[in-house]
Formats: structure tokens, sequence, C-alpha cells
């Protein structure tokens, strides 16, 4: 079975950078995903690392390191609209999505 | 425009009762998923499909079915509703069940079982 942690909540200010971090402990590993979920909404994917290092798309950053069993999403530049629950997946060794159970991200003015 | 349609977006169900919620998806993936989403626990895996003509459990099969007879739909029947499936089902699709493929999710279908 898979374990994936990461904070319930993080509270941070318009232009801010946030961390979230996730930890996991799975059987087999093939890849770790990050979604943003709004509420009421659908998750929609924002990016997947399978090596060490860190993947940048824009504002949003994605690190993973396989040995640590640990990730972080980095946030930057931070707006009203990425208000939001940020969900850590993983994807183990039988290729089966497995979610932690999201950290809800508040955006103040 | 493409992607995955569930329905119902709403459904109170009375305990007891049978229940199926429908899952269309027109990007040919071959993978689709059913999860559900409770308060504190974030998604979890119902059943899954591979490919056409195959299912398999997830983590929290019980009191669930689904049949995938062609690529497109991938139907999630509740035999006996009970309190206890109150949640939000989110059905998914991917390109593969392997490799980098991502997850598309539809927009979920909130379940109650009074």
């Amino acid at each position: 079975g898979q374990n994936i942690d990461q904070p319930t909540e993080m509270t941070a200010t318009e232009g801010a950078i946030v961390q979230i971090n996730c930890t996991y402990q799975t059987s087999g590993f093939n890849g770790l995903f990050w979604y943003q979920q709004h509420a009421g909404e659908a998750p929609t994917f924002l990016s997947y690392n399978v090596l060490d290092g860190l993947e940048e798309k824009g504002r949003f950053s994605s690190f993973l390191s396989r040995s640590k069993g640990y990730s972080y999403l980095l946030l930057k530049e931070l707006q009203m609209k990425d208000s939001a629950s940020y969900l850590c997946a993983v994807r183990g060794g039988d290729y089966k999505l497995s979610f932690g159970a999201g950290t809800t991200v508040t955006v103040r003015a | 425009i493409a992607g995955i349609t569930q329905a119902p977006t709403s459904q109170i169900l009375a305990a007891g009762r049978r229940m199926t919620l429908r899952c269309t998806q027109d990007m040919r993936h071959n993978a689709m998923y059913w999860y559900r989403q409770d308060l504190g626990l974030g998604l979890r895996l119902i059943h899954y499909s591979n490919t056409a003509g195959t299912t398999g459990k997830g983590e929290v099969p019980d009191g669930y079915s689904v049949s995938r007879a062609n690529t497109d739909d991938f139907p999630l029947t509740l035999a006996s509703a009970v309190p206890s499936q109150t949640s939000v089902y989110f059905c998914a699709s991917s390109p593969s069940s392997e490799g980098h493929g991502e997850l598309f999710f539809g927009e979920g279908s909130r379940l109650t079982v009074l």
C-alpha cells in the first residue's frame, strides 16, 4: 500500500511564495504527480516528476527526491486564484495512482 | 468539447436502492478509474480498468461494481446503497495504465444516501 502525507492547511499572502511538502512510502515508484482542485471542481494536472530534481512550469515548480521519499510543490507570486487544494499523488509499482488527503492553500490579500 | 462526462451531477438516494453512475470519455483513453473523495481522506480508488473488457479492484471496492464493455464507457453501480457511500465520485481516464499518463477527471457526481 501507499502512505502519503502532506499538511492539511497553509495560508499565505498574495505575491508571496508557498512550499507544500509531501512525503511518501510506497511499494515501488513510477512517478509523482501534483494536482490542483478548486472547491467543488475536478482535480486538474499540475506537474509530474519521475526523476530526482526540480521541474519548473511558470509560477509552479515541483521537486522530487526518490531516496528520501519527498517532494514539494512551490507556488511563486501567489494570486488569489491559487486558493485551492493541492493533491500529491504517487504512482506505485502497480501503476495505480494513490492520493494524499490534500493541502488547502488560502491566499490572503 | 473533448473530455469526460459524468451523470448525474448530484443525486439523493434512499438506502437500499440501486444506483448507477455513468461515465463516458471521448479521448479514446485505454485506462479508466473511479475514485471517491471524502473530507480528510482524499481520493480513494474504487475500481479501475486498464483496457476495454478488463476491470480490477482498487483500495475500497466493497459495495461497488463496474463494467467496461467498450473504450468509452465505464459505469459504476451501487447494488444496495448505504449511508457510508455518501461521497463525491470522480471518474478519470488516462491514455495508458503505465508510463507518464496523467489522469483526466470528470466533474464529479455528488451522491447522498439517506
